[in-house]
Parts: structure tokens; C-alpha cells; sequence
């Protein structure tokens, strides 16, 4: 298994500039989010998908877009890049919800940079 | 908003020492969970205590939880090089969709 997979690795974009950070996982987990990094601010829920077809709003939702057509994968849309989107961005997936006690597992990240 | 507060913010340790970390979070919560982050890299879930759970213990990770103060400790034993790494506590609520993380804690374990 690949578990959690997400590209681009690394991106840097102009401002006004739209992008799609992917996020796919090989496990049959039915919930996927996205979070944002933050130096010193932790990890903040962007977007949230309990299965195909439903997604839901996290913490920061603003300024991005995602839709969920298969189990597998869960695109994260930046519709026009602002500097203030600069940040590490994990794609994460478990089983079923959080508080079913299953634990996360996390991609590897996409470090993007806005000019 | 931010549930979980790790404390400290950083901590340095000689290898073979012992390492505790704090979490502090403020509502009810079903399970907290502890991650590991190493440099440049994802997250990796390390243990999960439950609500109704007060010790948890995997290898060299002992893990409580006191709901009463709203609080829990990781505590790493005999610590080594390879535990160098940044580690975040994380909660869910019961009925939650969302896991929220704290600011985590930056371990570093000096050989």
C-alpha cells in the first residue's frame, strides 16, 4: 500500500494564480481532510469529506474548493493564490470519523509558496 | 480555534533521558491522540487514549489522561537521536467530523 499520496512535493505560484494540490490514498477510507501548517500555529482544518460525494467545511475554508468523486481521491483547489496561502499542506485520511478512535494517516505534504 | 496546548513549546534532552510532554485542551473530548513529526515530513500517529482510558502504554511511549483537568502527558523513555522531532496532541469530540491539533512540542534528543 502507498497509503496517502500527494503531489505536487513542492509549488510556487504567482499571486491570482489557481492550482489543485492532489491528495489520493489506497486504503478504502471513507473520511479525508486537509489541513494547512503554520510556522507556530499547528496543524487548522481546511476542508473535510466523510465519503464520496459529501464534504464539509473545516477551520480556514476560505479561498479554497474541493469535491470528493471517488473514495480514493480528495483535490484541494486554490482558486486565486494570495501570499497569505503560502503554507505546508497535508492531505490526511482514516477509516471512518475521528472520534470512532482511528488514527489519521497523514501524506508526506505540499510546500507551496505564493509570490 | 485551537483545542489542544502542548507545553513546553521546546524541549532538549541528553539521549537516555526521559521526555515528557503536556497537552492541555478545553471541551469534552472522545479520544486525544499523540503524533510525531519529523523535519520535512508528514505526520505519523504514535497512540490513542480514550476518554474512559486514564494510562496507555506502546514501547517506549506512556500516555495519561486526566479528564478531570483536561489534560494529558506523552511521556518517551530512554529517549534516542531518532525521537528528534516536533509532536502534537490532537482531539476529537464525541459526534466530532473534525480532529483539532495543538501547536506541538519540539523535542530535541542530543546524542
Amino acid at each position: 500500500n502507498a497509503g496517502v499520496t500527494q503531489t505536487p512535493k513542492f509549488q510556487v505560484l504567482k499571486t491570482g494564480q489557481s492550482m489543485t494540490l492532489q491528495c489520493a490514498q489506497d486504503m478504502n477510507h471513507e473520511y479525508m481532510s486537509w489541513y494547512r501548517q503554520d510556522p507556530g500555529m499547528g496543524l487548522r482544518l481546511i476542508h473535510y469529506s466523510v465519503g464520496a460525494g459529501i464534504t464539509d467545511q473545516g477551520e480556514v475554508p476560505n479561498g479554497y474548493n474541493v469535491s470528493r468523486s471517488t473514495t480514493e481521491d480528495f483535490p484541494l483547489r486554490l482558486l486565486s493564490a494570495a501570499p497569505s496561502q503560502t503554507s505546508v499542506y497535508f492531505c490526511a485520511s482514516s477509516l471512518v470519523l475521528p472520534d470512532s478512535n482511528q488514527p489519521q494517516h497523514f501524506g508526506d505534504g505540499t510546500r507551496l509558496s505564493i509570490l | 480555534s485551537q483545542q489542544g496546548e502542548e507545553d513546553p513549546q521546546a524541549l532538549s534532552i541528553q539521549e537516555g533521558e526521559n521526555a515528557t510532554m503536556n497537552c492541555s485542551y478545553k471541551t469534552s473530548i472522545n479520544n486525544l491522540q499523540w503524533y510525531r513529526q519529523n523535519s520535512g515530513r508528514g505526520l505519523v500517529h504514535l497512540i490513542l487514549i480514550r476518554s474512559n482510558e486514564r494510562e496507555k502504554h506502546s514501547g517506549r511511549l506512556r500516555v495519561t489522561l486526566d479528564t478531570s483537568k483536561k489534560s494529558s502527558s506523552l511521556l518517551i523513555t530512554a529517549s534516542r537521536a531518532a525521537d528528534t522531532a516536533s509532536y502534537f496532541c490532537a482531539t476529537s469530540g464525541a459526534g466530532s467530523y473534525q480532529l483539532t491539533f495543538g501547536k506541538g512540542t519540539k523535542l530535541s534528543v542530543i546524542p
